[in-house]
C-alpha cells in the first residue's frame, strides 16, 4: 500500500505568482486534509474533504487559497498572488474515514521570494 | 491561543534510557490524542494514539499516558534508541477525529 504522495516536493516562486500543489491520498481513503507548517511550529489545519465535499475551512485559508478534490481522489491546493508569508511546508494527510488516524505525505516546501 | 502545548522544545537522553515527552492541552472537548514523529524534510509519521476513555495505551517501546483531570499526556519511549532522534508532535482532536490541533513539538536527541 503506497503512502500519501505530494507533488512537487519543493517550489520556489516569486511574490505575486500563482502556485498549485497536488496530493494523492492512500487508495480508498475517504478523508483528505491540508495543513500548513511554518518554522518552529506544529502543523496547522487548513481544510479537509470527505470524498469530493469540502467540509471545513480554517480562517487561515484566505480567499487567495482554494482547494479542490474533484473526483474524490487526488486534491489540489492553489495559492493565488503568493506573498512571502505563504512560505511554509504544506502537508497533506488522508484517513479511511471519521474516527481514523491521519497519515501524512512528505509535504511540499514553498518558498516565496 | 495555543490549545495544545509542548513546553519543552528539546530533550536529550542516552541510549537505553527512558525518554518522557510531555504535552498539555486546554480544550476539555478534545477526546482523541495522538503522537507523531517527524524527521527533517519528511511528513509526520503516526506513532501512537489514545482515546479519552482510556488512561494508557502501549505499543512496543511506546506508551502514552493520559491524565484528563490535569489535561496532560505524556509519551514514554523505553528503551530509547538513536533512531528515535526526531521532533515529536502531540496532537488532539474533538468530536469524531476530524481536524488535528498540534503542539509546537519537542526535539528528542538520543545519544549512543
Amino acid at each position: 500500500d503506497t503512502g500519501v504522495s505530494q507533488d512537487p516536493r519543493h517550489k520556489i516562486t516569486k511574490r505575486g505568482q500563482n502556485v498549485t500543489f497536488r496530493c494523492d491520498p492512500i487508495s480508498e481513503h475517504n478523508r483528505l486534509y491540508w495543513y500548513r507548517q511554518t518554522l518552529g511550529q506544529g502543523p496547522e489545519f487548513l481544510t479537509y474533504f470527505q470524498n469530493e465535499a469540502q467540509l471545513e475551512k480554517s480562517r487561515l485559508l484566505s480567499d487567495r487559497f482554494s482547494a479542490e478534490r474533484p473526483k474524490g481522489s487526488f486534491s489540489t491546493l492553489e495559492i493565488q498572488r503568493t506573498e512571502q508569508g505563504d512560505s511554509a511546508m504544506y502537508l497533506c494527510a488522508s484517513s479511511p474515514g471519521t474516527g481514523e488516524t491521519q497519515y501524512f505525505g512528505p509535504g511540499t516546501r514553498l518558498l516565496v521570494l | 491561543d495555543q490549545q495544545v502545548k509542548q513546553n519543552s522544545p528539546s530533550l536529550s537522553v542516552q541510549e537505553g534510557r527512558i525518554s518522557i515527552l510531555n504535552c498539555d492541552y486546554t480544550n476539555s472537548m478534545f477526546d482523541y490524542f495522538l503522537w507523531y514523529k517527524k524527521y527533517p524534510a519528511e511528513g509526520p509519521t503516526f506513532l501512537i494514539s489514545i482515546s479519552s476513555i482510556k488512561d494508557k495505551n502501549e505499543d512496543g517501546r511506546f506508551t502514552v499516558f493520559l491524565n484528563k483531570s490535569a489535561k496532560h499526556l505524556s509519551l514514554h519511549i523505553v528503551p530509547s534508541q538513536p533512531g528515535d532522534s526526531a521532533v515529536y508532535f502531540c496532537a488532539a482532536s474533538e468530536g469524531g477525529f476530524q481536524k488535528l490541533v498540534f503542539g509546537t513539538g519537542t526535539r528528542l536527541l538520543v545519544s549512543p
